[in-house]
């Protein structure tokens, strides 16, 4: 079983600045996926960035960017030039690739991250 | 393209009622999969259904849960003789085949008094 480990309940970052988000993962599979999903206060969980667990390359969407370090199973969230509008909670999720079919996604607890003016 | 379409967007039951959560996929998506996200806590899995077919129940408790995704229609998660446990808001998530990509509907909030 995949366990996903969120250790920093909640987070503060002044408008403009950089903030980076923890994550850590179990697991023995080798093939799988990771990803940051947001929940603003609507409650509707948005996609904010996935990596591929077989790419070195770290993803990055726009203000976002990822540390993925697959030996250490480590998958952190960086968010630069932060806006008011990134006040979420933050989660983190395991997806294991299953070939030719689809897969379930494992959450981590999640981050309360707010943007100060 | 609709999104996902979740109803009732709020559901007040009280306890021993049944509650009927509704989940209509996105266009072209034949796998829906639900989620119960508790107060304070990250979503966990339930179940993930195809069409007429669930393919994992492993997060499913054992007694008075159950879902179905008919050939036409949408996707129900049933929950019978609710107890206050059971509040929480449902997410239900929609993917086409063979696909990592899952895209959530609104969820629905359900209180039991």
């Amino acid at each position: 079983a995949q366990t996903v480990t969120q250790s920093q309940p909640e987070m503060s970052v002044q408008e403009a600045e950089t903030v980076t988000l923890s994550c850590t993962y179990d697991t023995s599979e080798s093939n799988y996926y990771l990803f940051w999903y947001k929940q603003p206060p609507s409650r509707q969980m948005i996609l904010v960035i996935r990596q591929e667990a077989y790419k070195q390359q770290n993803a990055t969407e726009n203000r976002f960017s990822v540390n993925f370090q697959k030996a250490a199973k480590s998958f952190s969230l960086k968010i630069s030039d932060s806006q008011l509008g990134d006040t979420a909670m933050y989660f983190c999720a395991f997806m294991k690739h299953v070939t030719g079919a689809n897969s379930k996604l494992t959450f981590g607890k999640g981050i309360t991250l707010s943007v100060r003016p | 393209n609709a999104g996902v379409m979740q109803n009732p967007r709020h559901l007040v039951r009280r306890r021993g009622q049944e509650a009927r959560l509704r989940c209509s996929p996105m266009k072209g998506h034949s796998h829906v999969y639900w989620y119960r996200q508790l107060p304070e806590e990250g979503l966990k899995f339930m179940v993930y259904l195809q069409k007429e077919n669930i393919i994992d129940e492993s997060g499913m408790p054992k007694e008075r849960f159950s879902a179905e995704f008919p050939k036409e229609g949408p996707s129900i998660l049933r929950i019978q003789q609710v107890v206050r446990g059971d509040s929480a808001a449902y997410f239900c998530a929609s993917s086409p085949w063979q696909s990592y990509e899952q895209y959530f509907g609104p969820g629905t909030r359900l209180t039991v008094t």
